[in-house]
């Protein structure tokens, strides 16, 4: 029973225009949420994360949205760019981190 | 900068051998972990461990084992590799606190068992 979903593996999105990635989940004890970036052959970098105090959080072009409510969390990227195609991942924490299953994003010129 | 590092980017391995995986963190962290990811499955946590010589099962803990006798250290063994154990392998380690923790990770090991 997956409680971190990603229901897209995949998204493809021109540069300059927005990137928005999802994620669901299951369980409303969980109360931090981060997104991970991960490029092949590497490790996952920590991107941003949020606390379930907040709603939204935003670092440069990176901007994560929580919905408690819906069990919803959003990555927006604006303007994404060439070098922000890789895997993310968002994870959920009430301790331990629990991760979704990633979206591969593809910025094109 | 946190720095995670691991003893190899690729192994190549034979069924049945013994594998050691090694990670090294140097910012004091209590807390390290191992995952494996697959493609379509994310990333699944193998073991995990709070403290010197402590140690607790993951999700998918089965046919693996850890030791960790320094802070700054943390081994995962494959007992007898499997073609199954084929993967890429990630170590992560992160501040003591639980919940609210940012984990770190190291550049992987991607290991193929023939």
């Amino acid at each position: 029973d997956q409680q971190v979903k990603q229901n897209s593996p995949s998204l493809s999105v021109q540069e300059g225009r927005i990137s928005i990635l999802n994620c669901d989940y299951t369980n409303s004890m969980f109360d931090y949420f981060l997104w991970y970036k991960k490029y092949p052959a590497e490790g996952p970098t920590f991107l941003i994360s949020i606390s379930s105090i907040k709603d939204k959080n935003e670092d440069g072009r990176f901007t994560v949205f929580l919905n408690k409510s819906a069990k919803h969390l959003s990555l927006h990227i604006v303007p994404s760019q060439p070098g922000d195609s890789a895997v993310y991942f968002c994870a959920a924490s009430p301790d331990k981190l629990i991760f979704g299953t990633g979206t591969r994003l593809q910025v094109f010129p | 900068d946190v720095k995670v590092t691991q003893s190899s980017r690729y192994l190549v391995k034979r069924t049945g051998e013994k594998v050691f995986l090694e990670c090294v963190q140097d910012m004091d962290h209590e807390n390290m972990f191992w995952y494996r990811q697959d493609p379509g499955l994310g990333l699944r946590l193998i073991y995990f461990s709070y403290d010197v010589k402590m140690k607790e099962k993951g999700d998918i803990p089965e046919g693996y084992s850890v030791s960790r006798e320094k802070k700054e250290r943390f081994s995962l063994i494959l007992e007898s590799a499997s073609t199954n154990q084929t993967s890429m392998y990630l170590c992560a380690s992160g501040a003591r606190g639980l919940g609210q923790e940012t984990q770190y990770f190291g550049p992987g090991t991607r290991l193929l068992v023939l």
